[in-house]
């Protein structure tokens, strides 16, 4: 069955960074776009970005340019978000989702990871 | 502030049809497909319709979902107490070159 595993929950300060990971099992790795979107507190979706862990390649929302980097470990089945300058409202849960192709013609995330709390606090 | 809008709030009996709207505009709902999903508190969230239309295996037919123009809609008919969750829209928008939610809507069975 198709799973996607979240690393734990992280605590980090204003200014630092924070890499969450995504393991994937049960599909075809390459096949497959792995979506992230983040949820506030009490807050609604928001799309951070994509990647394409068949050849790297990735997109991220315009908000996030300069901040996000997404990678991927083919050996391992991972996925990885890492997003730098970090400030209170970024504290968030963030999850990976398993969707297929990119901009309009793609698809949004059919199966989810279960998400991962992100905390920015002094 | 959200791209697409919903309202933040329905309600229904049980037995009931709901049905949730989602407002965008040229260059995201009018010219692209809508997604909708399903969020249970502390949950990640649940696709119910890809493609404007579509119902992924497993969801019940009682959950459909339309497009007209700049707005979406999803419909729940035969209203259910587990059906009281959050929902959400969701579309690529051209114009910001990424994925676009709606603020969600919070439905209550009353």
């Amino acid at each position: 069955q198709v799973q996607l595993v979240q690393s734990g929950a992280e605590v980090k300060k204003p200014g630092a960074s924070v890499k969450v990971s995504c393991k994937a099992s049960g599909y075809t790795f390459t096949s497959y776009y792995i979506h992230w979107v983040r949820q506030a507190p009490g807050q609604g979706l928001e799309w951070v970005g994509i990647i394409n862990p068949s050849g790297g390649s990735t997109s991220y929302a315009q908000k996030f340019q300069g901040r996000v980097t997404m990678t991927r470990d083919t050996s391992t089945n991972t996925l990885y978000m890492e997003l730098s300058s970090l400030r209170s409202e970024d504290t968030a849960v963030y999850y990976c989702g398993r969707g297929q192709g990119i901009g309009a013609a793609g698809t949004l995330p059919d199966y989810w990871g279960q998400g991962t709390l992100v905390t920015v606090s002094s | 502030q959200s791209i697409l809008t919903q309202p933040p709030s329905a309600s229904g009996t049980p037995g009931q049809r709901v049905t949730i709207s989602c407002s965008g505009s040229s260059s995201n709902i009018e010219i692209n497909y809508v997604y909708w999903y399903q969020q249970l508190p502390g949950t990640a969230p649940k696709l119910l319709i890809s493609k404007s239309s579509q119902r992924p295996s497993g969801v019940p037919d009682r959950f459909s979902g339309s497009k007209s123009g700049t707005s979406a809609s999803l419909a729940i008919s035969g209203l259910r107490s587990e059906d009281e969750a959050d929902y959400y829209c969701a579309a690529w928008d051209d114009s910001l070159s990424g994925w676009v939610f709606g603020g969600g809507t919070k439905l209550t069975v009353l």
